[in-house]
């Protein structure tokens, strides 16, 4: 089975810290996204990376960064954190044709207060 | 027209019947179709693929209607754990996975 793992389940930081999220996976598979999920928004993607060292923007990159500097890590940063990213982010990963299926993590539902 | 959009719900279904839901798509979502399934608070997970020739797995059927470009759910003798949202996704011809908002379904006892 392939399992995706989020570093916290919950996480509270204060505006203006510095926030690391992380994410690993054990399946060997070169995608790997980062989500924020709201509600009324759905899904929306932020960043994604098909290989190492590779970052690609997805729908809402403003404020976030992100690293991937080995396979089974991605890691999203946000750099100044506000309220209005508080949210719950979800990784994923995705396998290779034919499937294309994705598998999430957890989720981290971050509070920036 | 957005890419991928589904009806928000809620359906509120009693225990046994069925219920069927559909997705629509624009022609950039076009390549590859899913269903997802997400309960409260949790993470979405893959509930099926949807194939052209449509799929079935137990009580829960997948079809895909090209010339209409819609994806449906159909799900026989719901339960009480069917209760969750369902999400339906695409993935278009430039690799990118589009989401929908999702159905939120409920089972009545």
């Amino acid at each position: 089975d392939v399992k995706v793992t989020q570093s916290s389940r919950y996480l509270v930081k204060r505006t203006g810290e510095k926030v690391f999220l992380e994410c690993v996976q054990d399946m060997d598979h070169e995608n790997m996204f980062w989500y924020r999920q709201d509600p009324g928004l759905g899904l929306r993607l932020i960043y994604f990376s098909y290989d190492v060292k590779m970052k690609e923007k997805g729908d809402i990159p403003e404020g976030y960064s992100v690293s991937r500097e080995k396979k089974e890590r991605f890691s999203l940063i946000l750099e100044s954190a506000s309220t209005n990213q508080t949210s719950m982010y979800l990784c994923a990963t995705r396998g290779g044709p034919p499937s294309y299926e994705q598998y999430f993590g957890p989720g981290t539902r971050l509070t920036v207060t | 027209r957005k890419e991928v959009e589904q009806d928000p719900g809620p359906f509120n279904v009693p225990e046994g019947a069925t219920v069927a839901f559909n997705c629509t798509y624009s022609n950039s979502a076009s390549q590859s179709f899913f269903w997802y399934r997400q309960d409260c608070r949790k993470e979405p997970k893959l509930l099926m693929s949807v194939y052209s020739s449509g799929n079935e797995d137990g009580r829960f059927t997948a079809q895909l209607n090209r010339a209409s470009q819609y994806i449906s759910l159909l799900i026989r003798d719901s339960k009480l754990s069917d209760s969750a949202t369902y999400l339906c996704v695409g993935l278009n011809r430039d690799d990118k996975i589009i989401f929908g908002k999702g159905t939120r379904l409920h089972i009545l006892p």
